[in-house]
């Protein structure tokens, strides 16, 4: 049983839309992350945060924003989505750099 | 950036072979993970490496972290149709940010 949730799975959503997508564990884990993966593809690391109130950008540049308000919870959000962020989008958290565990993923699709 | 190197892009193994999998990197890694991933869903572990040299089994898998802490191998032996998927080497240093290769496709014939 996963640790780690991802809502939605699956969206579909207009060019220009705001969108969030959800992140949640329940494992305690202090870091948190968010990589992005076209299919068959490697994962990108666009986010991540150490802790409460600490978020950093990953090495490949995003126009996504996140915040960590409570240590379970990581969302990550589009202002304005377009084509372009059509992706799959994958949440993961560690303990330190132990216990490293991905969530499903939201697979986005704009149009 | 820290940069893992996987290759070949894609493997095509018969049913009941064994096959070998290298992750090389430029840099000096503390923790080497290995994962799975099938269409759709996100990556799964598989075996996690803490120590140079560490050899580690789970099942048909092995892995070892290699000596000089920049590679690490995965073997999977008397294959199966299950194994087929995407198998994703990654390593993380001090800052416990992971780096993932990009990752090498098995196709296991039956």
């Amino acid at each position: 049983e996963a640790d780690i949730y991802q809502t939605p799975r699956y969206l579909v959503i207009g060019t220009g839309k705001k969108i969030t997508l959800e992140c949640s564990q329940t494992m305690g884990h202090d870091k948190m992350y968010w990589y992005q993966q076209d299919p068959g593809m490697e994962l990108h690391l666009i986010h991540y945060s150490y802790g409460v109130n600490s978020t950093e950008k990953g090495d490949l540049s995003s126009e996504s924003t996140v915040s960590r308000i409570r240590t379970e919870h990581f969302p990550l959000t589009l202002e304005s989505a377009r084509p372009s962020h059509t992706s799959q989008y994958l949440c993961a958290s560690s303990m330190g750099g132990s216990g490293y565990t991905f969530g499903s993923g939201t697979r986005l699709t704009v149009v | 950036g820290q940069q893992l190197n996987q290759s070949p892009q894609s493997m095509f193994i018969q049913e009941g072979e064994d096959v070998s999998m290298n992750c090389t990197s430029s840099s000096i890694f503390n923790t080497w993970l290995w994962y799975k991933q099938d269409p759709g869903e996100g990556p799964v572990l598989l075996i996690a490496l803490y120590k140079a040299g560490e050899l580690t089994s789970n099942g048909r898998l092995t892995a070892q972290f290699g000596i000089t802490r920049k590679d690490s191998f995965l073997n999977i032996s008397a294959s199966i149709p299950s194994d087929v998927g995407i198998y994703f080497c990654g390593g993380s240093g001090a800052n416990s940010k992971l780096t993932f290769g990009k990752g090498i496709t098995l196709s296991v014939r039956p």
